[in-house]
C-alpha cells in the first residue's frame, strides 16, 4: 500500500485550462503539504494545512487553491494555467510536529505537470 | 536569497572514493535533515539532526550537525552506484511555523 499516493502522475494541458492534482495519505498524519520543484529541482513549499490551519506561502498565486474534503486528502486545484506552472508537484505529509520541532515528511511520488 | 545553500551543486565520482557534500546557512535552525530523491520519486528521509554537534551513522553515510545549528554535512564512505540521486537538506527555521525549507541539493552520480 503506498503511503502518500498522488494522481495523475502526469498531465500535460493547453495554457488557460483549470486542472487538479488529487493526493491521499493512509498514514493517519495530521497535517499535508503540496511543494513544487522546479526544473532545477528546487522544492518550494506551497501550503501545509491540518484540519486547524492552513499556511499558504506568500508567493503562490491565488490560482492555485488547495481542497480537503478529510483529513487524509489535500487535492491542488489551479486555474487558468500559466507556461510557469510548469513543474513536479509533490504532495506530502507529516504527524504533528514532535517536542524537537522536526517535521519528518513522507512524499508522494510526484505530478508531473506539463503546461502547453 | 537562498535560505539553505548545498555544495556541490553537482559530484560525480568513481565508485569506492569518498565525499562530502555541504549544507550552510546564516539562520539557525531547530533541526535538519537530510533526504535523498531518485529520478521519478519524491524525497525519501534519510535522517534529522537536532542537537548542535550531533553526529548520525547510516551505514557508510555519516551526518553532523553544526554546534551552531546553522549548517550540516553529509560524508559518503566508499561510494557505491546505488549512492547516485539528489541529496536534499532541509530544515526548520527557529521562529518560523515550523515548515521545511528545503536547498536546492547536491546531485551526485557514482559511476561503476
Amino acid at each position: 500500500d503506498t503511503a502518500v499516493s498522488q494522481t495523475p502522475k502526469y498531465l500535460v494541458t493547453q495554457m488557460g485550462n483549470d486542472k487538479s492534482i488529487k493526493c491521499e495519505q493512509n498514514l493517519g498524519h495530521d497535517t499535508m503539504y503540496w511543494y513544487k520543484q522546479d526544473s532545477k529541482k528546487f522544492l518550494k513549499i506551497m501550503f501545509s494545512y491540518n484540519n486547524k490551519e492552513l499556511i499558504i506561502n506568500e508567493t503562490v498565486p491565488n490560482r492555485f487553491s488547495p481542497k480537503s474534503p478529510d483529513k487524509a486528502h489535500l487535492n491542488l486545484h489551479i486555474n487558468s494555467l500559466e507556461l510557469g506552472d510548469s513543474a513536479v508537484y509533490f504532495c506530502a505529509s507529516s504527524q504533528d510536529r514532535g517536542a524537537s520541532g522536526a517535521n519528518v515528511l513522507t512524499f508522494g511520488a510526484g505530478s508531473r505537470l506539463t503546461v502547453l | 536569497t537562498q535560505l539553505l545553500e548545498q555544495s556541490p551543486q553537482f559530484l560525480s565520482i568513481q565508485e569506492g572514493e569518498n565525499l562530502t557534500v555541504y549544507c550552510n546557512s546564516s539562520s539557525v535552525f531547530s533541526s535538519l535533515q537530510w533526504y535523498r530523491q531518485e529520478p521519478g520519486e519524491g524525497p525519501v528521509l534519510l535522517v534529522t539532526v537536532v542537537t548542535g554537534g550531533e553526529v548520525k551513522k547510516l551505514k557508510r553515510l555519516t551526518f553532523q550537525f553544526g554546534d551552531a545549528r546553522k549548517d550540516s554535512s553529509l560524508h559518503i564512505t566508499a561510494a557505491q552506484p546505488g549512492d547516485t540521486g539528489l541529496y536534499l537538506c532541509a530544515g526548520v527555521q527557529i521562529g518560523s511555523q515550523g515548515n521545511l525549507i528545503f536547498g536546492k541539493g547536491t546531485k551526485l552520480s557514482v559511476k561503476p
